[in-house]
């Protein structure tokens, strides 16, 4: 399936530490995104790692791919509690955009 | 400016009902995209809409419908509704359409089938 799958499911860590998660994919993709997700409500836009790219920054975020081992890595740095969310990968090709099932972040104050 | 609107933020139907969501995207936005998020799973695709013109559908039953209008608002409508089609139904819109297109997510709309 084209689903990308996040790894861990679920992570708590202390407030300060850096949170890194993982998505794996089986299919080729012209870029990966990654989205955050309060609370159930609707999705916000990290970053956007194209397939002929190796690793992006944005503020806190660190983003890493590695297409030949269809990975993607994101991480987190001196997280807050604000940091607290669902964090999906989300592939996109041919098709539109595919999310896996994501990854639930507690940090802790 | 405007982010991308929804609704109603809640709805609350019986079985064999029918329901219509609606989205508004961002100013100048061209595209917009559904997905269905049942509880525990990540958002999946259910149509995309550019220029009024459906370009994507994902595998979900006939019942399951859209469209969007020339100012590019959009619909979603269901039909006979199942308890299965409890979800939070999120509505996305881009500027254009392609792969390269970041989508900005609305509020969703949280539907309960009874």
């Amino acid at each position: 399936s084209q689903q990308g799958e996040e790894d861990p499911q679920a992570l708590s860590i202390q407030e300060g530490e850096n949170a890194t998660m993982n998505c794996s994919y089986k299919t080729s993709i012209n870029n990966l995104q990654w989205y955050r997700q309060n609370s159930g409500r609707g999705l916000v836009h990290l970053i956007l790692i194209r397939s002929n790219e190796r690793e992006k920054h944005s503020g806190r975020l660190r983003v890493t791919l590695d297409t030949s081992k269809k990975s993607s890595s994101l991480l987190i740095t001196a997280s807050r509690a604000a940091d607290t969310a669902s964090y999906f990968c989300a592939l996109s090709g041919n098709t539109p955009l595919v999310f896996g099932k994501g990854t639930r972040l507690s940090v802790i104050a | 400016d405007a982010g991308v609107t929804q609704s109603p933020t809640h709805l609350i139907k019986t079985r064999g009902q029918h329901v219509t969501l609606r989205c508004s995207p961002i100013s100048g936005h061209k595209s917009v995209s559904w997905y269905q998020q049942v509880l525990g799973q990540g958002p999946q695709f259910i149509f995309q809409y550019y220029e009024k013109e459906e370009r994507g559908r994902g595998n979900f039953p006939d019942r399951f419908s859209a469209r969007q209008f020339p100012n590019y608002s959009s619909e979603l409508n269901v039909n006979a509704l199942l308890l299965g089609d409890s979800a939070l139904y999120l509505c996305a819109s881009s500027l254009l359409w392609g792969p390269e297109e970041t989508q900005y997510f609305g509020p969703g709309t949280r539907l309960l089938v009874l």
